[in-house]
């Protein structure tokens, strides 16, 4: 079975800082996706943004993007000019990239990340 | 699109209570997938449909929960009888299933707690 692991429970950083949320994963599968969901205090699951495994250019969007390293295991997520609207939790998921039963994702348990004034 | 709808938004119940829970996908998705939020476990998937077919109920934790998908617009996540520990955030997503393009988008979720 394949997990997720975040482990920083908690980040902080300063408005129009750079900070880096960290993800590590385990799975014995070659081809499978990963996801940064953004959780605000209203509660709505947002999906920040998505990696290929067999793409080896890292995502990007706008102010977010991805350090992937797929031989490490490792999925970053990467937030540039903080806003005081980034404040949240991010979770990390993966999803198997096959058909059947494996398009369920897998969280991690999450990082709240503060953005300060 | 108005996205995926859950109801109710909250849910207050007393133990022993019959819960039903709903969520309408978005209009067009074949896939649909109820998970739960809790502090201790994190976001579990409980059961996923396709073309409102259960195909993997495995995290259903006790005969007490069930799901139904009676049509491609509509869902339901039942608990009967509800206890105590089933208090957590309920999550409904749904998704176009296609290899590459499946991205699960969630509803706002249902808040339990039951005395």
């Amino acid at each position: 079975a394949q997990t997720v692991t975040q482990s920083q429970p908690e980040m902080s950083v300063q408005e129009a800082e750079t900070v880096t949320l960290s993800c590590t994963y385990d799975t014995s599968e070659s081809d499978y996706y990963l996801f940064w969901y953004k959780q605000p205090p209203s509660r709505q699951m947002i999906l920040v943004i998505r990696q290929e495994a067999y793409k080896q250019q890292n995502a990007t969007e706008n102010r977010f993007s991805v350090n992937f390293q797929k031989a490490a295991k490792s999925f970053s997520l990467k937030i540039s000019d903080s806003q005081l609207g980034d404040a949240a939790m991010y979770f990390c998921a993966y999803r198997s990239a096959d058909g059947g039963s494996n398009y369920k994702l897998t969280f991690g348990k999450g990082t709240l990340l503060t953005v300060n004034p | 699109d108005a996205g995926v709808i859950q109801s109710p938004r909250h849910e207050v119940t007393e133990m022993g209570q019959e819960v039903t829970l709903r969520c309408k996908p978005i209009s067009g998705h074949n896939s649909l997938f109820w998970y739960r939020q809790t502090m201790m476990r994190g976001l579990e998937l409980l059961i996923y449909f396709n073309n409102n077919v259960p195909i993997d109920d495995s995290g259903m934790p006790e005969d007490r929960f069930s799901a139904k998908m009676p049509n491609a617009s509509f869902s339901t996540l039942k608990i009967q009888p509800s206890e105590p520990r089933d208090s957590a955030v309920y999550f409904c997503a749904s998704s176009f299933r296609v290899r590459g393009k499946n991205i699960q988008y969630f509803g706002a979720g249902t808040r339990l707690s039951v005395l």
